[in-house]
């Protein structure tokens, strides 16, 4: 079965520093999603990314923080100035299209935790 | 508001014995509904989702959930519980069309105990 990866599965950094997270979603799905869990709370929505633009963001997805499909597999999160509460995991979903493979659902990543010291 | 209530933060069952877990939602219009679980250290699996159709979904891992629009629930079942399904539980929701954002609870976490 195609899966949704993520890189790296933990990153660490100065608070200050910018950082990307890199997620490979399955391959044909066209939406891309990121969200997070801080440590002990729920899974939030941050993104959604179709067609190239963001189709719907959170009050949490400020300025601070941008999206892009660079390639026609990967999908990033940067972090421009990373503040400790942005210490979190962050998960890469995708979503594929009725017919494709793994069609109707969004469909996780593993995760990459980020820690700001 | 959009939300989902999952009103047990911690169950511990023994192994053999039944599970139910909880979820509550509050959504505008007619919801698409998930489980998801996350053993330690790992990411989200889907169990089940409900679209449409017939109320009682059957997912993976043995797992069943019942959509109940009377009570706003979707209970997520199991007749025997396993050593390995100690986890936490997401229960979410979402638009229909299934693209559309997550609305996660706030999950159960459940211990089996041998």
């Amino acid at each position: 079965e195609p899966e949704v990866t993520q890189t790296p599965s933990h990153q660490v950094t100065q608070m200050g520093q910018e950082v990307i997270l890199r997620c490979v979603p399955i391959s044909n799905h066209l939406y891309f999603y990121w969200y997070r869990q801080i440590l002990g709370q729920k899974v939030e929505f941050l993104v959604s990314f179709y067609n190239n633009e963001i189709s719907e963001k959170s009050e949490i997805f400020d300025d601070q923080f941008s999206v892009e499909r660079p390639d026609g597999s990967n999908f990033t999160l940067k972090i421009r100035s990373t503040k400790l509460e942005d210490s979190a995991m962050y998960f890469c979903a995708s979503y594929g299209v009725a017919g494709g493979p793994r069609e109707d659902t969004q469909y996780f990543g593993p995760g990459t935790r980020l820690t700001v010291l | 508001a959009q939300s989902v209530t999952q009103p047990d933060i911690h169950i511990t069952v023994s192994e053999g014995a039944s599970l139910e877990l909880r979820c509550n939602y509050s959504y505008g219009a007619t919801p698409y509904l998930f489980w998801y679980v996350q053993s330690p250290g790992q990411g989200l699996q889907l169990l089940l989702k409900y679209f449409s159709g017939d109320t009682l979904v059957q997912g993976i891992k043995g797992f069943e959930a019942e959509f109940k629009r009377s009570q706003s629930s979707f209970n997520l079942r199991k007749p025997s519980v396993h050593w390995s399904d100690a986890a936490e539980y997401f229960c979410a929701v979402g638009a229909q069309g299934g693209y559309n954002k997550l609305i996660f609870g706030a999950g159960t976490r459940l211990a089996v105990h041998p």
